[in-house]
This record gives structure tokens, C-alpha cells and sequence, in this order.
């Protein structure tokens, strides 16, 4: 089972300012992996997939990169409503699918 | 628009059995799997298993095999996960989820909130 790993855990960013999270995966997952972010009593929602393609609806600010082992996902310029929980999610390997543990987002 | 529509929440005592449902909305029911994701309380998210409903194929994660059963019924348009004998630690947010390819989750639910206690 691949294990994906996320950091930070939390990320305390002011409005306006650029974000970077990261994930790793235990081993290579190429660039079959995906981003999801989680606001507060909401179902998750697909950010990205193929490690950079940005899901239908989904703004500009939002970009991911990486391929192999080591992932980024960027918010250029955060906004108030992207407080949230992001995961990553492996998709190389299944089953079993795997996430991340998850970095939460709070506004400064 | 596609939705994947479930029951908000069910309560149940420890021993009870178990099934909870998701019906798919907006598109063509059998050109995409369907997949279970559990959220414990205050936790992450754990990928359970995945059905075809075409032909019922369907993957499990080995945390979850042999603890659930996940079916569909595609005359109805609609999936299921089934537990025969709830425990206390199954108590968790149960979202449905459709996956292009079975893999990239683009719809979810809005989650069955399922109680165990006594």
C-alpha cells in the first residue's frame, strides 16, 4: 500500500498571501495524483487531478505540480473561502485508493 | 448536474445490521464506478472500496474487506454499503463517491452520518 504523507499539518496564511502544500508518497505514484479540498461540514471536492489538470470550475489560483515522489499544491493569492482541509490522493496503485492525513488551512 | 444523493443519518445500536444507499442523478449510471470513503469523527479520509455497477465488479481496500459489502443496483441507479454487524468504532461520515476511471473522485455525496451506539 502506498502511504502518502502531507505537510504541513496546519498553515496559518493571511488573506492575499501565496500557499504551498506538500505530499509525498511513499513510493513513485508518477503523476497519478490528485488534490481535494474539504471546507468545514462539506463533502470533499476535486481540485486537481494528473498531479497539475485543474477540475472543471476549479479557479486559476489553484496549480499543483510534481510527478514521482514529491507533490505541490499552490494557492497564488489566498482567498477567505479557501479555508479549508486539503488531501492528496494516490491513484498509481489500487486498491486500496490512498489519501494523505490531510493539511488544514486557517486564515491569519 | 450530476448529484449522488444519500440519507443524512441513520442510528443504530452495536449488533445491528446495516445498509446505506447513494443514487446517482444527471448521468448515465453504468459508465462509472462507485466508491465509499469513510470519515471518522474530526479524522481524514479512508477509501473503502469501489463497484462497476455495469457488470458489479468491484475492489476492496484489505482494511475494509470482509467488514463491508458494497453492491449496486443498476436498474435503480443507485449503490449500497452493507455491514451485517455494526461496532461502536464504525460510528463515521459515509460519503459516496463517483470515480472517473475508478480512481479520480469528481462527484462526492453528501455523506451518511451513521451512529452506532448503545
Amino acid at each position: 500500500e502506498i502511504v502518502m504523507t502531507q505537510s504541513p499539518a496546519t498553515l496559518s496564511v493571511s488573506p492575499g498571501e501565496r500557499v504551498t502544500l506538500s505530499c509525498r508518497a511513499s513510493q513513485s505514484v508518477s503523476n497519478s495524483l490528485a488534490w481535494y479540498q474539504q471546507k468545514a461540514g462539506q463533502a470533499p471536492r476535486l481540485l486537481i487531478y494528473a498531479a497539475s489538470t485543474r477540475a472543471t470550475g476549479i479557479p486559476a489560483r489553484f496549480s499543483g505540480s510534481g510527478s514521482g515522489t514529491e507533490f505541490t499544491l499552490t494557492i497564488s493569492s489566498l482567498q477567505s473561502e479557501d479555508l479549508a482541509v486539503y488531501y492528496c490522493q494516490q491513484y498509481k496503485n489500487w486498491p486500496p485508493l490512498t489519501f494523505g492525513g490531510g493539511t488544514k488551512v486557517e486564515i491569519k | 448536474e450530476v448529484q449522488l444523493v444519500q440519507p443524512g443519518a441513520v442510528v443504530k445500536k452495536p449488533g445491528e445490521s446495516l445498509k446505506i444507499s447513494c443514487k446517482g442523478f444527471g448521468y448515465i449510471f453504468t459508465d462509472y464506478w462507485i466508491g465509499w470513503v469513510r470519515q471518522m469523527p474530526g479524522k481524514g479520509l479512508d477509501w473503502m472500496g469501489t463497484i462497476f455497477p455495469a457488470d458489479s465488479d468491484t475492489r476492496y481496500s484489505p482494511s475494509f474487506q470482509g467488514q463491508v459489502t458494497i453492491s449496486a443496483d443498476k436498474s435503480i441507479s443507485t449503490a449500497y454499503l452493507q455491514w451485517t454487524s455494526l461496532e461502536a468504532s464504525d460510528t463515521a461520515m459515509y460519503y459516496c463517491a463517483r470515480g472517473q476511471a475508478a480512481t479520480i473522485i469528481d462527484s462526492w455525496g453528501q455523506g451518511t452520518l451513521v451512529t452506532v451506539s448503545s
